[in-house]
């Protein structure tokens, strides 16, 4: 059983371009979680989804930003017009879904440089 | 709500000498709790996690866990740190009111030969 995958582990992207990061969670799960670490900080939480429903996008910026995670396929973290600051590790997490959460299991991350 | 505090941003040890990483948690409901280990430029690695049984929880490469109700804290230890443990450690809590996982801001573990 693969654990959660998360393509590309590194990305380059020159300002104003966009970033798209997928997520495939572990099998059997249907509740992804995406965080962004920043450098020198903790992880931060984003987004919080379910197959074809975001239950919690708390702590996602107003713009640029949106998460998807379709009924087939994985979850996406997609960014529009990237800038400097958007330069972070992010990570991805599944869980079986909401009444099981005693553990999520995280993705390597994709490092996101913006150059 | 729910949150958490990692009480020490840096802790340095010698090789060979106890590591004690602190943290203390506050939720509305009995949460679980988590420490993960991330080491330079790798992803989250789980180390041990409590779910409301044993209140002392061992985990991966010697680390374990004291679960304290009445603290408030879930201190991680190890008795005798080695070169390999030196990484990025995060205290997590979820599941006391809150589905999301909460992460502290991480205490940076550095041992010395």
């Amino acid at each position: 059983n693969a654990g959660v995958m998360q393509n590309p582990r590194h990305l380059v992207r020159r300002r104003g371009q966009e970033a798209r990061l997928r997520c495939s969670p572990m099998k059997g799960h249907s509740h992804v979680y995406w965080y962004r670490q920043l450098p020198e900080e903790g992880l931060k939480f984003m987004v919080y989804l379910q197959k074809e429903n975001i239950i919690d996008e708390s702590g996602m910026p107003k713009e640029r930003f949106s998460a998807e995670f379709p009924k087939e396929g994985p979850s996406i973290l997609r960014i529009q017009q990237v800038v400097r600051g958007d330069s972070a590790a992010y990570f991805c997490a599944s869980s079986p879904g909401q009444e099981t959460l005693t553990e999520a299991f995280f993705g390597q991350g994709t490092r996101l440089t913006v150059v | 709500a729910q949150s958490v505090t990692q009480l020490d941003s840096h802790v340095s040890v010698s090789e060979g000498t106890p590591v004690l990483l602190r943290c203390n948690y506050s939720s509305s409901y009995s949460p679980s709790l988590f420490w993960y280990v991330q080491h330079p430029n790798k992803g989250l690695q789980l180390l041990l996690k409590y779910t409301s049984a044993a209140t002392l929880v061992k985990g991966i490469n010697g680390f374990e866990a004291e679960f304290k109700k009445s603290e408030t804290s879930f201190h991680l230890t190890k008795p005798s740190a080695h070169m390999s443990d030196a990484a990025e450690y995060f205290c997590v809590v979820s599941g006391g009111g809150s589905y999301i996982p909460t992460f502290g801001r991480g205490t940076s573990l550095i041992v010395h030969p």
